[in-house]
C-alpha cells in the first residue's frame, strides 16, 4: 500500500497520559498536514510540513501538543497529559505539488 | 472552517430524489475536492475540481465548480441509502500552504 498511513488507528488512553501518533506519507511528499477531527465537525487544521521544516501551527496546537518530522519523512504528533477534550481523531494527509492524499486517520479516546 | 462555507449542514431526502450540497468561499479555490465520510471513519475521495467551469461525474454524483472559482457544488442523482453520510468539501486556499475544510454536510437517505 503506498497511501499515507498512520498508526495506531485507534488509541484509548487515561487523562494525563501522553499519547502520540505517526504519520508515514507518501514517498517524496514534501508537504505533510495534521488536522483534528471531532464528531459533528470538519477537519480543523493543526499544523503543516514542508520537508522537516514546521511552517504554520493553529492556535489549536495548545502546548501540550508537539509535532515533528525529523527527517522530511515520517512525522509524528504527541499529546502531553491527555484530556477528555482530546478525544477525537487526528488526520495526517501529504502532498506533492497540487494534490493532497489523507490517511485513514488515528482515534483518541480520552477516559 | 469559516473559509468554507458548507449548506446545508444536513439534509433528509427520500431514496430516489436528486439533492444538491454547496460550497462557498470568499477566496479563489486553487483546487477544491470534495470527500464522503461514514461515521467514525477515514475520508473517501470523490473528485477534484480545479479548473473555472470545470464538471465532473462519477456514477450518480456530478461536482462543478463555477467559473470564477469561488463556488462549487455536489449533486447526487436519484439518491440511495448507500449515498448516506457526511460530505466535506475540502479546499487550497493558498496554493498549498494550508488545506481547508467545510463543517460538512450530513446526508440521511430514507428507503
Amino acid at each position: 500500500d503506498t497511501g499515507v498511513s498512520q498508526n495506531p488507528r485507534h488509541k484509548i488512553t487515561k487523562r494525563g497520559q501522553n499519547v502520540t501518533f505517526r504519520c508515514d506519507p507518501i514517498s517524496e511528499h514534501n508537504r505533510l498536514y495534521w488536522y483534528r477531527q471531532t464528531l459533528g465537525q470538519g477537519p480543523e487544521f493543526l499544523t503543516y510540513f514542508q520537508n522537516e521544516a514546521q511552517l504554520e501551527k493553529s492556535r489549536l496546537l495548545s502546548d501540550r501538543f508537539s509535532a515533528e518530522r525529523p527527517k522530511g519523512s515520517f512525522s509524528t504528533l504527541e499529546i502531553q497529559r491527555t484530556e477528555q477534550g482530546d478525544s477525537a481523531m487526528y488526520l495526517c494527509a501529504s502532498s506533492f505539488e497540487n494534490t493532497i492524499y489523507f490517511g485513514e486517520g488515528s482515534w483518541l479516546t480520552v477516559v | 472552517s469559516q473559509e468554507l462555507e458548507q449548506s446545508p449542514q444536513s439534509l433528509i431526502v427520500q431514496e430516489g430524489k436528486n439533492l444538491t450540497i454547496n460550497c462557498t468561499s470568499s477566496k479563489t479555490l486553487y483546487g477544491l475536492y470534495w470527500y464522503k465520510q461514514k461515521y467514525g471513519e477515514g475520508l473517501i475521495f470523490l473528485m477534484m475540481l480545479q479548473k473555472g467551469g470545470e464538471e465532473k461525474s462519477h456514477e450518480k454524483i456530478t461536482a462543478k465548480l463555477d467559473e470564477k472559482k469561488q463556488q462549487s457544488s455536489l449533486h447526487i442523482t436519484a439518491s440511495q441509502p448507500s449515498h448516506a453520510g457526511i460530505y466535506l468539501c475540502g479546499a487550497d486556499l493558498n496554493n498549498f500552504n494550508k488545506f481547508y475544510f467545510g463543517s460538512g454536510t450530513k446526508l440521511n437517505v430514507k428507503p
